[in-house]
């Protein structure tokens, strides 16, 4: 059975970091895109970054480019999002989801997600 | 690109024939999908490609569009139906998702 599992996140003060995780298992981890989507309280989705099948291709929303970095270790199948000097802003659920494919436009779009992991950002 | 969904909510009752929209900021072809939400679960995705029904979705959801304006039909409203929907466009980068649509019952 596929399964994304999240885990990570908690309470930090602003400035602070945290890194996700997102274990992947039941398919062909290294086939396909991942991607990081998240959610802040009582608000929509907000995509936030994009990870290429290659392990190589990186895209971020502008609200965290410079401050986040995607990442994978394909030996232990987990996708990882490090996030640094963490805002007010950043205060959200945060999911892991898997592209349809490895290519343009398969990779764009979710078909698998994580149940996501809640990061709090307060002082 | 901006993605506008309306209504951003609306009340229905079950087997009520229902339709979002979403209106892109600028043209995007067929590069839309729909998902469904629920709290406290994954969303779920249910249309991609503007029209194409995922495998396992029920035929009572339907997508339609192109360019800047798509829609996301339900024909006869379901219990299981009721949820926040979202559209999102991968055009281009950044991607992102229209503002959400809550069903809820009437």
């Amino acid at each position: 059975e596929l399964q994304l599992l999240e885990s990570g996140g908690g309470f930090v003060q602003p400035g602070g970091s945290l890194r996700l995780s997102c274990a992947a298992s039941g398919f062909t981890f290294s086939s396909y895109a991942m991607s990081w989507v998240r959610q802040a309280p009582g608000k929509g989705l907000e995509w936030v970054s994009l990870l290429g099948s290659g392990g190589g291709d990186t895209y971020y929303a502008d609200s965290v480019k410079g401050r986040f970095t995607i990442s994978r270790d394909v030996s232990k199948t987990t996708l990882y999002l490090q996030i640094n000097n963490l805002k007010d802003d950043d205060t959200a659920v945060y999911y892991c989801a898997r592209g349809r494919g490895a290519r343009y436009p398969e990779s764009r779009t979710f078909d698998y997600w994580g149940q996501g992991t809640l990061v709090t950002v307060s002082s | 690109i901006q993605l506008t969904q309306s209504p951003s909510s609306l009340s229905a009752s079950v087997g009520d024939r229902v339709t979002i929209t979403c209106r892109a900021s600028q043209g995007i072809g067929s590069n839309l999908a729909w998902y469904q939400h629920k709290p406290g679960k994954a969303p779920n995705l249910l249309i991609y490609a503007a029209s194409t029904l995922l495998s396992g979705v029920p035929s009572r959801f339907s997508g339609s569009g192109s360019g800047t304006d798509f829609t996301l039909t339900i024909s006869s409203l379901q219990p299981e139906d009721f949820a926040t929907y979202y559209c999102q466009q991968f055009h281009n980068f950044p991607l992102t998702f229209g503002g959400g649509t809550k069903v809820e019952i009437k």
